[in-house]
């Protein structure tokens, strides 16, 4: 059972619009929702993460977005650049248990 | 400081081989986590080790195993290789799950190549 279920799986976006990833999860005890950034040859790396008791969290042109009753939280790039072209995971996990992942979201940012 | 190691970065191997993956942690990073990474499986969660104990596992076969030591450092072991072990190994880092910033911060990977 996918604990974690993303949306787009692929994504393209024209130069200064702005990118949304979707995510979805199932399990209310996760307290803690990490977004991870990851180049082809590359590991992943965080991006931005948020936890359970605020609703939106921004860092530069990165913003979380958190609704906790639905459970459901979500990437906005705005602004999106060529250089953000990349895949996006999000994640969540609880108090010392693993992270589940979603299945990836492979954004194009065409100039 | 020094972000997570993992050598070797790329192996190739035949068929019913076994397979030894090593990662270091960042310095002071008490958990270490492996994931396996597949284009049509995304990552896939395989064991968590924290203070060299085994404290997560994913659901894959007796195949897989790891250890870790106790500088923190962690080998991942797969024994009678098969063509669809054929990924990119991930492993990953934190300071103490649970701990308020426990954020994962992964390696490179290593890329296994099974023929």
């Amino acid at each position: 059972q996918q604990q974690v279920k993303q949306s787009p799986q692929s994504l393209i976006v024209q130069k200064g619009g702005i990118s949304i990833i979707n995510c979805a999860y199932e399990n209310t005890a996760f307290d803690y929702f990490p977004w991870y950034q990851q180049f082809p040859g590359k590991g992943p790396a965080l991006l931005i993460a948020i936890r359970p008791d605020v609703s939106e969290k921004k860092e530069g042109r990165f913003t979380i977005s958190f609704n906790k009753s639905a459970k459901q939280f979500s990437l906005h790039i705005m602004d999106s650049q060529p250089g953000d072209s990349a895949t996006y995971f999000c994640a969540a996990s609880m108090y010392g248990n693993q992270f589940y992942f979603g299945t990836g979201t492979s954004l194009t940012v065409i100039p | 400081k020094a972000g997570v190691t993992q050598t070797p970065r790329y192996l190739i191997k035949t068929r019913g081989q076994q397979v030894t993956l090593s990662c270091s942690p960042i310095s002071g990073h008490r958990s270490v986590s492996w994931y396996q990474q597949t284009p049509g499986q995304g990552l896939q969660f395989l064991f968590e080790y924290f203070s060299e104990t085994q404290r997560n596992k994913g659901n894959f076969p007796g195949r897989f195993s790891g250890r870790q030591f106790s500088n923190s450092r962690s080998e991942m072991n797969v024994s009678t290789l098969e063509l669809g072990d054929s990924a990119l190994y991930l492993c990953a880092s934190s300071l103490d799950p649970g701990h308020d910033t426990d954020t994962q911060y992964f390696g490179p990977g290593t890329r296994l190549t099974v023929l």
